[in-house]
């Protein structure tokens, strides 16, 4: 199992460019998440999702979307960059349970600087 | 609310030393999982612990121990013998046991290990 994989590992913006950052996840997982860290701080979620087809928004969600079409994909998109979305991004999922969830497995990360 | 607090933001140890990382969280939920994470400097979460609100054992795996005490609120980690790979940022989190299952990170304790 490759677990979670994010593309791409690194990215440089200009402000006003649009991207997407591409996460799968070969687990059957049905939770999803995207997180983004700044420089010397916790994690921040940005949207959730529990399942294809189904999304929410976290803590952070100004400025992003996502959809979730299969249960594999969950894909962040960056609309109109701007310097305060330089970060690093983290995708991660987990599966549930009537007894519960389990630990998040995060993917590598994705380097985002806008300039 | 719920939160979690790693009130030390870092923390410098010299090699072999015994260390403590301190978490203590806030939640009103009876049934909740607690976790921590260490994010070494290449930058991956690793998970490390889970631990059910209802087990209040304390956990020992190899250096690393575990001390969680639901009358303080509190879910500490200790590292024995610390060693120069040690060196990381460690994360504390909380997660209901029920609905979406997401996370509250604290905002993380930085140790360094010195040789």
């Amino acid at each position: 199992n490759a677990g979670v994989t994010q593309t791409p590992k690194f990215r440089i913006l200009k402000i006003g460019q649009s991207m997407t950052l591409q996460c799968t996840q070969d687990m059957n997982h049905n939770y999803m998440y995207w997180y983004r860290q700044d420089p010397g701080m916790g994690l921040k979620l940005i949207y959730y999702s529990v399942g294809a087809g189904i999304t929410d928004k976290g803590e952070v969600p100004n400025g992003y979307n996502v959809s979730r079409s299969t249960t594999e994909d969950f894909p962040l998109r960056l609309e109109l960059a701007a310097p305060s979305q330089t970060s690093v991004y983290f995708c991660a999922s987990s599966y549930s349970s009537l007894a519960g969830g389990s630990e998040q497995f995060f993917g590598p990360g994705t380097r985002l600087t806008v300039l | 609310a719920q939160k979690v607090t790693q009130a030390q933001t870092e923390i410098s140890v010299v090699e072999k030393e015994d260390v403590t990382l301190d978490c203590v969280y806030e939640t009103r939920d009876t049934t909740y999982y607690l976790f921590w994470y260490k994010q070494p400097p290449s930058g991956e979460l690793v998970f490390l612990i889970r631990r059910n609100s209802f087990d209040e054992q304390n956990e020992i795996s190899g250096r690393y121990s575990w001390n969680f005490q639901k009358s303080t609120s509190s879910f500490n980690f200790t590292i024995t013998a610390s060693q120069v790979v040690d060196s990381a940022v460690y994360f504390c989190a909380l997660s209901p046991t029920s609905g979406t299952y997401k996370y509250i990170f604290g905002t993380g304790t930085r140790l360094k290990v010195l040789a």
